[in-house]
Formats: C-alpha cells, structure tokens, sequence
C-alpha cells in the first residue's frame, strides 16, 4: 500500500540523548513535513523539505534537525538542545506546487516521551 | 499572511445530532481548504476538500463549502455518530506550497 511509514511508534530518550524519528514515504512526492503536536494542542511546523537535498525551518526548529538525501526519506533528530522534546510528532509529504489535486498527507505519528 | 481560526472546544452532542465546526480563512490568492480527522493516537487523515468558491467538499456524511464572500469553509453534519468523536482540523494550501492549520476542535458525541 501506498503511504507514509514512521517509526519507531513510541520513543524513549534519555536527558542529553539525541534520538532520530524515521519517516519514509513511497507515495513519490517531492515535499516532505515534520510537525510537533502536543498533548491537545494543534501542529506546530519545525521542518520541511520541498526538494532533495535542500529544507527549510518551520516555526520551530530549535534543537531539530533533519536531512533529505534521498527522495522517499526525511528523518527527523531530536537533539539534547531541545529541551521539551515529550510530544507527538507527525510527518507528512505532499506533491510540489500550488495545483488544486495537491494535498498535505500524514503518517501515524511518533511518540516521544523523555525518562 | 495565511491563517486559519477555527472554532474552540470541545463541541459536546449527542448522538444523532446536527453538527457544524466553524472555519475562517486569511490567505492570499485562491487557497485549497481541507478539513482533517485525527482519532486519538493517530495521525490526521483527509476528510475533504475544496479548491474553488462555491466548490463543496463531502465525504462520510460531512459536508463543507467554500464561500469566498465570507472567506469561510465550515464543517457540517446532519447526524453525528459516537464514532465520529475526534478532533477535526480545518486547513489552507498557501504559496510555496506551505500548509495552515487550525488549532483544532474536539468533537464527543455521546450516546
């Protein structure tokens, strides 16, 4: 089936660890998203990538950081600079450009939890 | 610059109920809207869309429109189901292919 992949499901970090969340996508879309999600809270965007090799910081991308080498992955690093980091993270992928198809679609998200 | 408001919660009904979820826009240009389901614990999933004035997105019993005029693409329902208890996301497609959310509304439908 054709989707977006994340894993693990549940994430455990210890104070000072970094951690990297997988996402992988066969849905061949070009741009590719990471949102935070709190507990009843809405989506807070820290990265996005629109192309290979290249991305951009959202409106939260302190103690993150992702990388794009190839076009079906965007994993995402919780770093020990992110010093909140519990929460549930989403990913998600859409085709480039503005065209009235284009639609944003999501993972089943990760949850983190620091111990 | 783009944005989305929508409605506080929770929305609390009973089962059989009408239901509308209240969304407004600010976008430049002609934005794609999208509402979005998320059940507890999952990802958001499409529910419907829209990608022109006067277009009306349904699926699942749900119906939204988008009305340019009042720059608004509001959720309906004319029967809530226990089932359909999550939180529903409203949503534009802007420039540089940037999506805006809505902070969210929790819906309970109880039996």
């Amino acid at each position: 089936d054709g989707g977006i992949t994340q894993s693990p499901k549940y994430l455990f970090r210890k104070e000072g660890q970094n951690v990297t969340l997988s996402c992988e996508q066969n849905l061949n879309h070009d741009a590719m998203y990471w949102y935070r999600q709190d507990p009843g809270q809405g989506l807070r965007l820290i990265y996005y990538s629109q192309i290979v090799n290249d991305f951009q910081k959202g409106d939260i991308a302190e103690g993150y950081s992702v990388s794009r080498e190839k076009k079906e992955s965007f994993p995402l690093t919780v770093t020990s600079a992110q010093k909140n980091p519990t929460a549930f993270y989403l990913c998600a992928s859409s085709r480039q450009g503005r065209s009235s198809g284009n639609t944003i679609y999501f993972g089943e998200g990760s949850w983190l939890t620091v111990v | 610059g783009n944005s989305v408001t929508q409605m506080e919660g929770p929305v609390t009904l009973s089962e059989e109920a009408f239901l509308t979820i209240n969304c407004t826009y600010t976008a430049t240009g002609y934005p794609s809207l999208f509402w979005y389901v998320q059940y507890p614990g999952e990802g958001l999933q499409l529910l419907l869309k829209a990608t022109k004035a006067d277009d009306k997105g349904s699926n699942k019993g749900f119906e939204a429109t988008y009305r340019k005029e009042t720059t608004s693409f509001h959720l309906e329902k004319g029967s809530v189901q226990v089932s359909d208890s999550a939180v529903y996301f409203c949503a534009l497609l802007g420039n540089f292919n940037k999506f805006y959310f809505g902070s969210g509304t929790k819906l309970n439908v109880k039996p």
